[in-house]
């Protein structure tokens, strides 16, 4: 199947510091990427879907100011944590969707925790 | 309400058991369906994806009941490999939406 690399698989920052997270297709152009956010005992909730090109459809409640997306490429999108706080401590995942496939390719996730 | 809701558990069956989840959404614009399998702090992986004819890989067998707004998934023989977490998922237009997951350990 086709592969999603996401990086860091973990970091622990400083509250107020910022933290860059990548998500890449490795075989396949993703022209759509999305992030979501698990926080312990929860389900995978949809933060942004991260669009080539244009900019990143927030979910309701998501701070876009907060949660930097850019996808400047088919292969890759980021999401930047600005000014972490402890509450921001979550597991983050990218899935990229490959184009006429209805299975979603997922990264394998970022576990942060800002101390 | 969630929408998708499923039971947490977790379901404690010995090796060898028989088990059954189930799942049900409220968006009835909710197109494709899956279950998907996730291990302790790791990515969730596609286990199967749901039909309303039903369909079957293996050990695991998997329904859509559409009228119902209702998804099953039962797993026979359980290994203790099938210990992890099970996720329902909807899929609405090109998003995907998770259920909070059943937990299931199984023990020898």
């Amino acid at each position: 199947g086709a592969v999603v690399s996401q990086h860091p698989s973990w970091v622990i920052c400083k509250s107020g510091t910022s933290v860059k997270i990548e998500c890449r297709s490795l075989d396949f152009q993703a022209t759509t990427m999305f992030w979501y956010r698990q926080f312990p005992k929860q389900s995978l909730m949809l933060m942004a879907t991260s669009n080539e090109g244009s900019k990143a459809t927030y979910e309701q409640g998501v701070e876009k100011d907060k949660f930097l997306i850019n996808h400047a490429s088919l292969t890759l999108s980021t999401l930047t944590v600005t000014s972490a706080h402890p509450e921001d401590s979550s597991f983050y995942i990218c899935s990229a969707d490959n184009s006429g496939n209805t299975e979603a390719f997922f990264g394998q996730g970022t576990r942060l925790t800002v101390v | 309400r969630k929408e998708v809701e499923q039971d947490p558990g977790p379901f404690n069956v010995p090796e060898g058991a028989t088990v059954a989840f189930n799942c049900t959404y409220s968006n009835s614009a909710s197109q494709s369906f899956f279950w998907y399998r996730q291990d302790c702090r790791k990515e969730p992986k596609l286990l199967m994806s749901v039909y309303s004819s039903g369909n079957e890989d293996g050990r695991f067998t998997a329904q859509l009941n559409r009228a119902s707004q209702y998804i099953s998934l039962l797993i026979r023989d359980s290994k203790l490999s099938d210990s992890a977490t099970y996720l329902c998922v909807v899929k609405r237009g090109n998003k995907l939406v998770f259920g909070a997951g059943t937990i299931l350990r199984v023990k020898s």
